[in-house]
């Protein structure tokens, strides 16, 4: 069954840095592009980049730009997505997404909610 | 780039018909026809519902319709069920391979 896999939970300390994984299975992981989107709680969505997990390629969000950092590991199966420079209103559930033809997430992640706590 | 308007929320009773707007610019929802719908209940991840603004993946019900005009898309739901209580997204290309959120409507089944 085709699916993606991120740990529940992550706590960081502000200023520090975050690194949740996505573990792709049921489909060829490099033939998609897998995005981040991230949820502050009670609050909406919000669109942070992506990644092509077959050609490494990556693409940020503005807000974003100076802070996240895509990556993948092919032989895993698994893409990453490290937020540094942490700060309380980080704090948010960051979901994995896979995109299908015409800008469709098609597959998500269940989330993993990180805390930014002292 | 500020997120696409959707209204805080919409609220019905069971077997009537509910419409959420969307709307964007020329930049996103006007440029394209690559807008999609997302349904979220509490705790959950998101879940596809409508895409390329009009298409419903397998296993949707019909009852949920999508349309656009102009820099404007909308999701229908007919025949409100008391288990289409959730948050809506829409969601569009907004070109230079980025995407852009709604601000999400909640929907209340009274």
């Amino acid at each position: 069954q085709v699916q993606l896999v991120q740990p529940g939970a992550a706590v960081a300390r502000p200023g520090a840095s975050v690194k949740v994984s996505c573990e792709a299975s049921g489909y060829t992981f490099g033939t998609y592009t897998l995005h981040w989107v991230r949820q502050v709680p009670g609050q909406g969505l919000e669109w942070m980049g992506w990644i092509n997990a077959g050609s490494g390629d990556t693409k940020y969000a503005q807000r974003f730009q100076d802070r996240v950092t895509l990556s993948r590991d092919t032989s895993a199966s698994t893409g990453y997505m490290e937020l540094s420079s942490l700060r309380s209103e980080d704090t948010a559930v960051y979901f994995c997404a896979r995109k299908n033809v015409g800008y469709v997430f098609d597959i998500w992640g269940q989330g993993t909610m990180v805390t930014v706590s002292s | 780039q500020s997120a696409l308007t959707q209204p805080a929320s919409v609220s019905g009773s069971p077997g009537q018909s509910i419409t959420i707007s969307c709307t964007g610019t020329s930049s996103d929802i006007g440029k394209s026809n690559l807008v999609s719908w997302y349904q979220q209940y509490p705790g959950k991840a998101p879940q596809l519902i409508i895409f390329e603004v009009t298409k419903r993946p397998s296993g949707v019900s019909n009852r949920f319709s999508g349309s656009k005009s102009g820099h404007t898309a909308s999701l229908t739901i007919s025949g409100l069920q008391v288990e289409d209580e959730a948050s809506f997204y829409c969601c569009s290309y907004a070109g230079s391979m980025t995407v852009i959120f709604g601000g999400g409507t909640k929907l209340t089944v009274l």
